[in-house]
Order: structure tokens, then C-alpha cells, then sequence
């Protein structure tokens, strides 16, 4: 099945740096989500993106499908942007099936 | 309020007991999903369901079953057979190929 990793799986910032999360997968892919899942286990949705680029506020995201990666951007990071960010996956057509990434877990730091 | 909603927030059992896991969506999406994380780890894909009356098993579904007998609904049963059921379990629906997945707040499972 088609695999998903993330870079770097952790990562420690003092408030205010930017940081780029990276999730690359082994197969092409119709569906890509990137999520954050908050230190109470809940997951939000940041972008749906499986391919180009969009912006929310502070937040970035980059899908090259056809090298299969995407990019996560965070400019300006805060305390409250700590977390685990996952990239999620789907396979192809056909399927409704999510699969998810390593995450990446961020502590910024005030 | 639209949403998904998961039900016990927490749940303690015995070993060796079944447990059921309620999830009830009323954004009249077709797709639903279960996903179990265990601490420090990523979430991996038991079932899902595309429509009614039809699942697939994920990449861990042995020791678990789901029923999808109505859209909103698409309860989880940890059976006897898994062997380390502890962890927390997370459901999610989305309308469908090709569409956001959106996920409950999720079940704390605790087996003693």
C-alpha cells in the first residue's frame, strides 16, 4: 500500500520563527488533507490540497503531485500552533480510503 | 449544531469484554471512518464505509467489527480478539471521493 512520511518528526521553534513540514508519498495520490491535531487529541482541518497552493492567515500549503510531496508553511509561529501536524492521503480513484503520515510533532516555544 | 459526534468520551472495561464505540455524523455525509492512535503514534485506518450497508477493512481490522445500517451512524465493536485494544479511536466522515474528512473529538479506550 502506499506509504506516507513526514519531515522532520519533530521540531522545536521559539515563537515568532517559520517553519516547513514536508510529507512525501510513495504512490499518486487523488486526495491530500493536512490536519493539527491539538494537545487535547482533536484533530483540525487545515487544507484540503491535492494539488497547488493555498494560504489561510499565517498558514501554507504546497502539493507537487507529480513529485509527490507537499509542504506545510508556518510563518510567525505561536504557542498555540503547538501540536502534531499529520498529512493524510488518498490513494486514487475508486476509493474513499485516508491513509496517514508519521506527523510531525512542534513545540514553539514563548 | 452539525457535527460528528463520538460517543464515550472515556471508557474503562474489562478484559476480555466486547466494547462498543457510538459515531453519529448529521452532515448527511456518505463516508465514514475509524481510526485508532495509540500515544506518540499516527493514525491508522481500521474500517470505513463509502455508503450504507457496505464497509471495508482498513489496515488493522482484525479484533474489530463496524455495521453501517443507517448514513449517520457507523458504530465500532472492540471485540475479545484484539489483543491490545488501549488507545484512543477516532472517527471521521467526508461526502466523498474527492472531498475534506472531518473528524469527531474522539474515544479514550481504556481495558484493565
Amino acid at each position: 500500500g502506499i506509504q506516507v512520511e513526514q519531515s522532520p518528526p519533530d521540531l522545536i521553534l521559539q515563537e515568532g520563527a517559520n517553519s516547513t513540514l514536508r510529507c512525501n508519498f510513495s504512490d499518486s495520490v487523488n486526495n491530500l488533507q493536512w490536519f493539527h491535531q491539538n494537545p487535547w487529541g482533536q484533530l483540525i482541518n487545515l487544507f484540503y490540497i491535492p494539488s497547488g497552493t493555498k494560504q489561510n492567515g499565517r498558514l501554507s500549503a504546497t502539493t507537487v503531485a507529480t513529485e509527490r510531496y507537499s509542504l506545510l508553511y508556518i510563518s510567525s509561529s505561536q504557542t498555540t500552533d503547538s501540536g502534531v501536524y499529520f498529512c493524510a492521503v488518498g490513494p486514487g480513484t475508486g476509493t474513499y480510503k485516508y491513509i496517514f503520515g508519521t506527523g510531525t510533532r512542534l513545540k514553539v516555544l514563548a | 449544531d452539525g457535527g460528528i459526534t463520538q460517543s464515550p468520551k472515556y471508557l474503562f472495561r474489562k478484559e476480555g469484554q466486547n466494547v462498543t464505540l457510538s459515531c453519529e455524523q448529521n452532515l448527511n455525509h456518505d463516508a465514514m471512518y475509524w481510526y485508532r492512535q495509540d500515544p506518540g503514534q499516527g493514525l491508522r485506518l481500521i474500517y470505513y464505509s463509502q455508503i450504507v450497508n457496505d464497509f471495508q477493512k482498513g489496515d488493522i481490522a482484525e479484533g474489530y467489527s463496524v455495521s453501517r445500517e443507517k448514513k449517520e451512524s457507523f458504530p465500532l465493536t472492540v471485540t475479545s480478539a484484539q489483543k491490545n485494544p488501549t488507545a484512543f479511536y477516532l472517527c471521521a466522515s467526508g461526502v466523498g471521493f474527492g472531498n475534506t474528512i472531518y473528524f469527531g473529538e474522539g474515544s479514550w479506550l481504556t481495558v484493565v
